[in-house]
């Protein structure tokens, strides 16, 4: 069946400019995250939506970022204002249990 | 705040020869443990995870890790390796008191290369 799908694969900014990532999860999978990779950093927790409860936004690094799920599906991760610190492989999972499934990421560059 | 150690950034074995990927972890209770693989472009996947029962736990691709609660240990090992298994593994732990399918704080990771 059909795993997480993100999009997009890849995305090059500008310093300063604003993107959108988006989170496709598996198919009623109640539980969403957000993470991020870096080289710097590891693998870090972002974001966690879980069925209709306030989201965990424990994780956000600033109030540049920002994430909402509409409908209890798909997500989109804004980052507002882009800086170079910025530049990561941004991750989705999602869970029905426990299992977190995994998308394949959306590499972002800032330039 | 529970963390998680992989002191090895890199490892490198010898095909065919055994696999040891070593995990500990900093938690006031016993929290679900995980191991993932990354290959290269891909997302992670789940190879084992432990919750609670029996501390040998088997997983895909024939890995199996022990739960060592006096050493708060969950180390990951493989008794033949194959080119194949060469990628990235975390180790990750989950709150238990709020589910498994919560937050999870990853390791460094341990990136394998295997040689033929």
């Amino acid at each position: 069946g059909a795993g997480v799908s993100q999009s997009p694969s890849n995305k090059v900014t500008e310093k300063g400019k604003d993107v959108e990532l988006r989170c496709d999860p598996i198919s009623g999978h109640t539980a969403l995250y957000w993470y991020r990779q870096s080289l710097g950093q590891g693998l870090e927790f972002l974001i966690y939506f879980q069925g209709n409860s306030a989201p965990d936004k424990s994780g956000l690094p600033s109030d540049r970022f920002s994430a909402e799920r509409t409908g209890g599906s798909v997500s989109t991760l804004t980052i507002q204002r882009t800086q170079q610190e910025d530049s990561a492989v941004y991750l989705c999972a999602s869970s029905a249990v426990d299992e977190q499934f995994f998308g394949p990421g959306t590499r972002l560059t800032v330039l | 705040a529970q963390s998680v150690t992989q002191p090895d950034i890199h490892i490198t074995v010898s095909e065919g020869a055994s696999l040891e990927l070593r995990c500990n972890y900093s938690y006031g209770a016993t929290p679900y443990l995980f191991w993932y693989v990354q290959s290269p472009g891909q997302g992670l996947q789940l190879l084992l995870k432990y919750f609670s029962g029996d501390t040998l736990v088997q997983g895909i691709k024939g890995f199996e890790a022990e739960f060592k609660r006096s050493q708060s240990s969950f180390n990951l090992r493989k008794p033949s390796v194959h080119w194949s298994d060469a990628a990235e593994y975390f180790c990750a732990v989950g709150d238990p008191f709020t589910g498994g399918g919560n937050k999870l704080t990853f390791g460094t990771g341990t990136q394998l290369k295997v040689e033929l």
